[in-house]
This record gives structure tokens, sequence and C-alpha cells, in this order.
């Protein structure tokens, strides 16, 4: 299958910083990337649709100014979180079309 | 209405045996294509196996089967002779039509007894 990767894979920021995370396909080229979060014994809920090029569609409830998506190329993705705060923490998983989704490995953030 | 339905919140299955993990769908799009996916303690998330709306045959992938039965918009997971290392949530997904988003059900947590 395909090679997505992410990074960080986790960090831990203090409330009110912005954190950033990166989402690469190694090994091909998506002009179409999800983001998703996911708490503690829950399902993912898609955040958004990156697509390369232009501006990232966001799901209902989510806030494009405090989650901003950039898909500056093929091959990368980046979410940032602006503003965290604790409630921001979660798992954040991002996923390649490529075909079926191949998901990278998650970031684990924590805000203190 | 929820899209995708997993009924079993957690098995518990002794090691070798045959598991069946629960998958109903609901979508009025006669194009879809339904996933299962593994996520293990660490997070990743594993594909598994998918079946198209128009498939014609239940997709198998090695130990996974997808029993697929259309009429009962029904899409069970089946691991033949599962594994120490099969224990892992297990998430039903669905994609509609000409759709890229995928929408996963709540999972269910297989425990595999040794």
């Amino acid at each position: 299958g395909a090679v997505v990767s992410q990074h960080p894979s986790r960090v831990i920021c203090k409330s009110g910083t912005s954190v950033k995370i990166e989402c690469r396909s190694l090994d091909f080229q998506a002009t179409t990337m999800f983001w998703y979060r996911q708490f503690p014994k829950q399902s993912l809920m898609l955040m958004a649709t990156s697509n390369e090029g232009s501006k990232a569609t966001y799901e209902q409830g989510v806030e494009k100014d405090k989650f901003l998506i950039n898909h500056a190329s093929l091959t990368l993705s980046t979410l940032t979180v602006t503003s965290a705060h604790p409630e921001d923490s979660s798992f954040y998983i991002c996923s390649c079309q490529r075909g079926t989704q191949y998901f990278g490995p998650g970031t684990r953030l924590l805000v203190l | 209405a929820q899209k995708i339905t997993q009924t079993q919140p957690g098995m518990f299955v002794q090691e070798k045996e045959a598991v069946t993990l629960d998958c109903t769908y609901d979508t009025s799009d006669p194009s879809y294509g339904l996933f299962w996916y593994k996520q293990p303690s660490s997070g990743e998330m594993i594909f598994l196996i998918y079946q198209g709306s128009y498939d014609q045959q239940n997709a198998t992938e090695g130990r996974y089967s997808l029993n697929f039965q259309k009429a009962r918009k029904s899409a069970n997971l089946v691991i033949s002779a599962s594994q120490l290392g099969d224990s892992a949530m297990y998430f039903c997904a669905m994609r509609e039509g000409g759709d890229d988003k995928i929408i996963f059900g709540k999972g269910t947590r297989l425990h595999i007894l040794p």
C-alpha cells in the first residue's frame, strides 16, 4: 500500500500557541488529502478535505480559522492548530487518496 | 441518521476462532464503496478490505473476507483463524458515489484471548 507520513508524531504545547502538523505522501502524488481528529475511544471525525492548489473544504462545525490547512504541493498538506487550547488535545490523522484512502500514523497533540 | 452502524462496541474471542464484526450502512446512492480498517493501539489506520456496491463477489484478502449482503445493507467483516495480533479497534466505513470522503462507524474493539 501507499506510504503516508506525519510529523511530528507527538507534540506537547502551551495553551495559546500554534502547532503545525505535516502530512506527506511518500510514493505517490495526492491531489486530495483528508484531515481527521479522533478523541479517545471514539471514531475518526473528518475535519476537512485538502485540495492541492485550492482552499480546503471544511466539514460543518469545524472552524476554518482555527484549523488552517495548506496543500501547497502534491505530496504535502499541513494542518495548523492556531491558538491551541486544552480542548484541542486529540489524535490528528491525515489520509491520502489513491483509489482508497491511506492513512498516516497520526499525531498526538496535548495542549497544557 | 447514522450512515454506518457498528453495534458491537467490544468483543472477546478465543484465539484461532473465526470472528464476525457487524456493520450496517445507510445510503440512497446506488454507487458506493465499503471499507474496513484496523486500528491497533499505536493509532495507525490499516486498510484491510474493500467492497464496491457493484461487485458481484464478496471481497477477500487473506484471512479477511467481507460478507456483503446488499439487500440488508450489511457488510460484515469475517476474520478466520484469529490471532493475538488481531486485537485492535476495527472500523467500518463508506464512501458514497463520486464523493471522496469516507464516513466511519464508531468501531468495534476486538480482544483475542490466548
